[in-house]
């Protein structure tokens, strides 16, 4: 099993400004995923952050908005930025467990984000 | 494109009620299927998993069996308790170089004492 921390585990931002998600792993891990969940919905897949490459972002995302850094196995930072009211949300990283097609994945606690 | 259905919630049931928590997916080729949990204030948990068509996956007193048929994975429990308690999320894992999680919406469970 992977143990991942997040920081900060909660904030209340303004419109306008920029906050930075870290993900820390306790193990190396050539994939990370950042996950958003809005309120009273499901998680929906952000981006996927590799190692020395730029991240994957699924549609309805772009890097403008939500720049990724991959320094390191072990660490990756989620920026949201210009935050606005409907980003308010839940934003989770992830990484995959070991092995074939099939493991399951490992989340951190999230950080959930207010914008006011 | 792949996604997954989940009964809505909120779920209210008394303590050592039978649980069904209904999920059906749509994908190709053979994914796997995994229930997660998130109980109040704490992240995502695996809950249990199924890889394969008539996989019974199980933890804790729950059960899901991997249904290629009907394509479901219907999460049950035979008797719950208060601490079950939280948010369930179906998830599928499809085939391909991904590896990413697609989950359903979540169906809120509150167990009464």
């Amino acid at each position: 099993s992977a143990v991942i921390s997040q920081k900060p585990s909660r904030d209340i931002c303004q419109r306008g400004t920029s906050l930075t998600i870290q993900c820390q792993v306790d193990s190396q891990v050539t994939m990370m995923f950042w996950y958003r969940q809005q309120p009273g919905q499901s998680l929906t897949l952000i981006a996927t952050a590799n190692q020395g490459s730029e991240a994957t972002y699924e549609s309805g995302f772009v890097i403008d908005k939500f720049p990724i850094s991959r320094p390191n196995l072990t660490f990756s930072t989620l920026t949201v930025s210009n935050m606005s009211p409907e980003d308010s949300s839940i934003y989770l990283c992830s990484v995959p467990g070991g092995g074939p097609w099939g493991t399951e994945a490992f989340f951190g606690q999230g950080t959930r984000l207010t914008v006011v | 494109g792949d996604s997954v259905t989940q009964m809505e919630g909120p779920v209210t049931l008394s303590e050592e009620a039978f649980l069904t928590i209904n999920c059906t997916y749509t994908a190709t080729g053979y994914p796997s299927l995994f229930w997660y949990v998130q109980y109040p204030g704490e992240g995502l948990q695996l809950l249990l998993k199924a890889t394969k068509a008539d996989d019974k996956g199980s933890n804790k007193g729950f059960e899901a069996t991997y249904r290629k048929e009907t394509t479901s994975f219907h999460l049950e429990k035979g008797s719950v308790q208060v601490s079950d308690s939280a948010v369930y999320f179906c998830a599928l894992r499809g085939g391909g170089a991904t590896n990413k999680l697609i989950f359903g919406t979540g169906t809120l469970l509150a167990v009464q004492p």
